[in-house]
């Protein structure tokens, strides 16, 4: 069955400090991938997506994604957070269907 | 304003009642999906339909049906609401499945 997990259920840190959310998927096909952000308040955006190609994909924001296809994963990641980006962020899978991950909240402090 | 709109965004419902979620999109997506989103689950998809006329389910359809008469409109139905049900609703669409959702506001449900 096709799924989607994210290990880090809540992160704590403090501006400038560098990010990185896990993400890892099964599912036994080609999968194009996705990451979201709900920030507080608000519903769900498009923070990145990898459909083919270049692995390393950049998003909005500053921050970018890299696939590996050898671990199933597709780990979320910017080198200097700001307290915007205090949010939510989902991962998620298009198999036969769009599945998300149970979400990361991140938490980043002044 | 082009999107997904949800109705209602707040609804507060007995055990046993039934009630109609609506959505509707404007962008002539064949695309459209329900999810629900709980504390610590993420988003679990419920019903999806890539066409009118056409629906199939998702992760967690159970107490729960669709319909997609029009491209337009993709309406989300509880025939007797059951207190598990409290959740926020977020419906969405897109050109295909395989692009990018765009996501209506939500609609908050608590079931008593």
């Amino acid at each position: 069955a096709q799924s989607v997990s994210q290990h880090n259920h809540h992160v704590i840190l403090s501006e400038a400090a560098s990010l990185e959310l896990g993400c890892n998927y099964s599912y036994g096909g080609t999968v194009n991938l996705f990451w979201y952000v709900q920030y507080p308040g608000q519903h769900l955006q498009l923070l990145l997506k990898y459909f083919s190609g270049d692995p390393l994909v950049k998003g909005i924001k500053g921050f970018e994604a890299e696939f590996i296809k050898s671990k199933f994963s597709f780990n979320l990641r910017k080198p200097s957070v700001q307290w915007s980006d205090t949010a939510e962020y989902f991962c998620a899978a298009l198999g036969d269907k769009l599945i998300f991950g149970t979400g990361t909240r991140l938490q980043v402090f002044p | 304003n082009a999107g997904v709109t949800q109705t209602p965004k707040f609804q507060v419902l007995k055990t046993g009642q039934s009630m109609t979620l609506q959505c509707a999109q404007d962008m002539n997506h064949e695309y459209m999906s329900w999810y629900r989103q709980d504390p610590g689950m993420g988003l679990r998809l419920i019903h999806y339909s890539v066409g009118a006329g056409i629906t199939d389910q998702g992760e967690v359809p159970n107490g729960y049906n669709v319909s997609r008469s029009t491209t337009e409109d993709f309406p989300l139905r509880l025939l007797s609401a059951a207190p598990s049900q409290t959740s926020v609703y977020f419906c969405a669409s897109s050109l295909s499945g395989a692009n990018v959702l765009t996501f209506g506001a939500g609609s908050r449900l608590t079931v008593l």
